[in-house]
């Protein structure tokens, strides 16, 4: 079975520019969340999805971030317009709903994201 | 949320057992200690999760004292494969455990030959 998938590995793009990022759950996931690794922190949630609503969104650092998950299948994160400090690696994951698993999170490989 | 501490960096050698432990003082009644694994360029990936005792799967042994106040992950007979960083997060899994997770600083474990 596929894991989470994410497109694409790398980014860069100049500062101002728009960048959309994509995930692909696990089949039958219900939970998509969104996390990030900005250079030398520790990975930060950004939100978390049900199907296609948005269950937590505390994380997200500022209204130039969109994330969106049409029909409850893949998600997209927008970033509009991208600064220098939205740099670093953005992590999708997903989960199935319980009860079942262990309330485990299987991760993508992540997007690097480098805004110039 | 518990806040966590575990060590910066371990090093050990091939074959031997290793042993990574984190405290979380804080820790709450609801709370589940999970550990998660990450390599260069990849996502982190789930090892383990416990309540209280010990827990054991294919991969490690999740040891928990009584007060839970602290957790340690065991590896057994490391190989070079198991370089990677080590995360200990403590949550609530009351609600089927799909809330955000959140991450400290890990362990980084280097496995020499």
């Amino acid at each position: 079975e596929a894991g989470v998938t994410q497109f694409p590995s790398h980014s860069v793009i100049e500062k101002g520019q728009t960048v959309t990022l994509r995930c692909d759950p696990i089949s039958g996931h219900d939970n998509l969340y969104w996390y990030r690794r900005v250079m030398g922190k520790e990975i930060k949630f950004l939100l978390h999805f049900v199907k296609e609503s948005k269950q937590d969104e505390s994380g997200m650092p500022n209204n130039r971030f969109l994330a969106e998950r049409t029909g409850g299948t893949y998600s997209t994160l927008k970033v509009q317009p991208a600064e220098l400090e939205d740099s670093g690696v953005y992590f999708c994951a997903s989960s199935p709903p319980p009860p079942f698993g262990l309330g485990e999170q299987f991760f993508g490989p992540g997007t690097r994201l480098t805004v110039l | 949320l518990a806040k966590t501490t575990q060590p910066i960096s371990m090093d050990s050698y091939e074959g031997q057992e290793v042993n990574i432990t984190c405290s979380h003082n804080n820790i709450a009644t609801n709370d589940y200690i999970t550990w998660y694994q990450q390599f260069p360029s990849q996502g982190p990936r789930f090892i383990i999760q416990g309540y209280k005792t010990k827990v054991t799967n294919e991969v490690a042994s999740l040891f928990i004292p009584a007060d839970r106040k602290s957790s340690t992950l065991s590896l057994p007979r490391v190989s070079l494969s198991d370089t990677a960083v080590y995360y200990c997060l403590v949550g609530d899994r009351s609600g089927g455990g799909a809330d955000g997770l959140t991450f400290g600083k890990g362990t980084h474990l280097i496995i020499q030959p």
